[in-house]
Formats: structure tokens, C-alpha cells, sequence
């Protein structure tokens, strides 16, 4: 089974800190992603990264960054946290495979508050 | 027009019910489709792929209708454990962003005993 492991189910942080959350996954995935997740909005794409040290912005990228060093590993950086980053935060891992085995994979997912 | 568009529900049905879900997407390109169930507080996963032609998994069948740009999903036989809200996903990407799903708002589905 693919495993998508997310660092953290429930973090809480000030306005202003600096927030890194963690995936990992462990089926040698080309592709990864970051969304979050809203009442009312739906899953909404961050940014994503279709091989290591690449990536590309996903519809709402402004306020966070990503880094992917390592193939398994696709970090997602919140410079200066702020009140409307609480929300939802979930990681997915797909094979760099096209049509209907472009199947992402989810992590647990992390629930951010920023007080 | 919204990208990936769905019936807003909510659902509730008594169990042993039908229930079609409905969703229509805006790029007549899109390439592949797909269903996937979330239940309350966990992530989303892939219920099943959408064929071209439809497909049947057990109590579940997908239609695609790409003339129509419409996608569905009938549950017959509804028990408890189908309670979940159903996602719609559009692979519509090309080029660089092939591997991006947009996915639908999701319609809630609760079956009642």
C-alpha cells in the first residue's frame, strides 16, 4: 500500500512564526502536492512538484513555499504564519503516470490553527 | 463557469436507497476522471476511476458523458458505511501540469438506518 505520512495531525502556531510542515511518502512518487482544505471551498492546490528540487504553483501559492530536496520529501514553509492559514493542510504523492493512473495518494493531514 | 462543479447536497437517504450524484466540468480537453470518498476528519480517497465507456465496481457505477461534459455516480443498495462525501476529481491538465486534479466541492451523503 502507498503510505503518505504527514509529520504532524495537529500543530499550533502564533501569527509571525515560521511554519514547516513535513511528508513523506514512500512509493518512490515523481509527483507530490500540497492543498488545503475549507469548509465551503473545497481542496484547493498550493503548489505541487513533479520531480526533486522543481515545483510550480498551485491556485493560491501567495503566503507559503515548498521545498523538495529529496525524492520522498516535499516540505511546505509558511514564512510568516498568519490567522487565515488555520485551515486543513494535505499532502498527496502520484506516479509520474498519465490518465487514469494519475491516481494521487493523501496524507492524514494536518490541522493548523495560527492563533 | 466553476471548473469542476457538483450537486451541493447534502443527501440523506434511508439504506437500501438509490443515489445519483451529478458533476460537470468546464475544459472539454480534460482527460481522465475520477471518483473519490472522504470520510468525516480523514482524507480523501479514490472510490474509482471514470471510464470512457462507464464502469461497474460491486454497488457502484460511473458514467461519463463527454459530449455533455457531465460525469455521475449511482449507489445502489445504500448502506450506513457509504455515508461520505463524494468528490468529483478532473485530471484537465496539459503540458507541465498533466499530473494536477482539480477536484470538485463534494456532495455530503448520510444513509439513515
Amino acid at each position: 500500500d502507498v503510505k503518505v505520512t504527514q509529520s504532524s495531525r495537529y500543530l499550533v502556531k502564533r501569527t509571525g512564526e515560521k511554519v514547516f510542515l513535513e511528508c513523506v511518502q514512500d512509493m518512490d512518487h515523481e509527483n507530490m502536492f500540497w492543498y488545503r482544505q475549507d469548509p465551503g471551498l473545497g481542496l484547493r492546490l498550493i503548489y505541487f512538484s513533479y520531480d526533486v528540487k522543481m515545483k510550480e504553483k498551485g491556485d493560491i501559492p501567495e503566503g507559503y513555499s515548498v521545498s523538495r530536496e529529496k525524492k520522498e520529501r516535499f516540505s511546505l514553509i509558511l514564512e510568516s504564519a498568519s490567522t487565515n492559514q488555520t485551515s486543513m493542510y494535505l499532502c498527496a504523492s502520484s506516479p509520474g503516470l498519465a490518465g487514469l493512473k494519475n491516481i494521487q495518494y493523501f496524507g492524514a493531514g494536518t490541522r493548523l490553527s495560527v492563533l | 463557469r466553476k471548473e469542476v462543479e457538483q450537486d451541493p447536497g447534502p443527501f440523506n437517504v434511508p439504506e437500501g436507497a438509490t443515489v445519483a450524484f451529478n458533476c460537470t466540468y468546464s475544459n472539454s480537453a480534460s482527460q481522465s476522471f475520477f471518483w473519490y470518498r472522504q470520510d468525516c476528519r480523514k482524507e480523501p480517497k479514490l472510490l474509482m476511476s471514470v471510464y470512457s465507456s462507464g464502469n461497474e465496481d460491486g454497488r457502484f457505477t460511473a458514467q461519463l458523458n463527454r459530449a455533455s461534459q457531465y460525469i455521475s455516480l449511482l449507489i445502489r443498495d445504500s448502506k450506513l458505511s457509504d455515508s461520505a462525501t463524494y468528490l468529483c476529481v478532473v485530471n484537465m491538465g496539459s503540458g507541465g501540469s498533466n499530473y494536477k486534479l482539480t477536484f470538485g466541492k463534494g456532495t455530503l451523503l448520510t444513509v439513515n438506518p
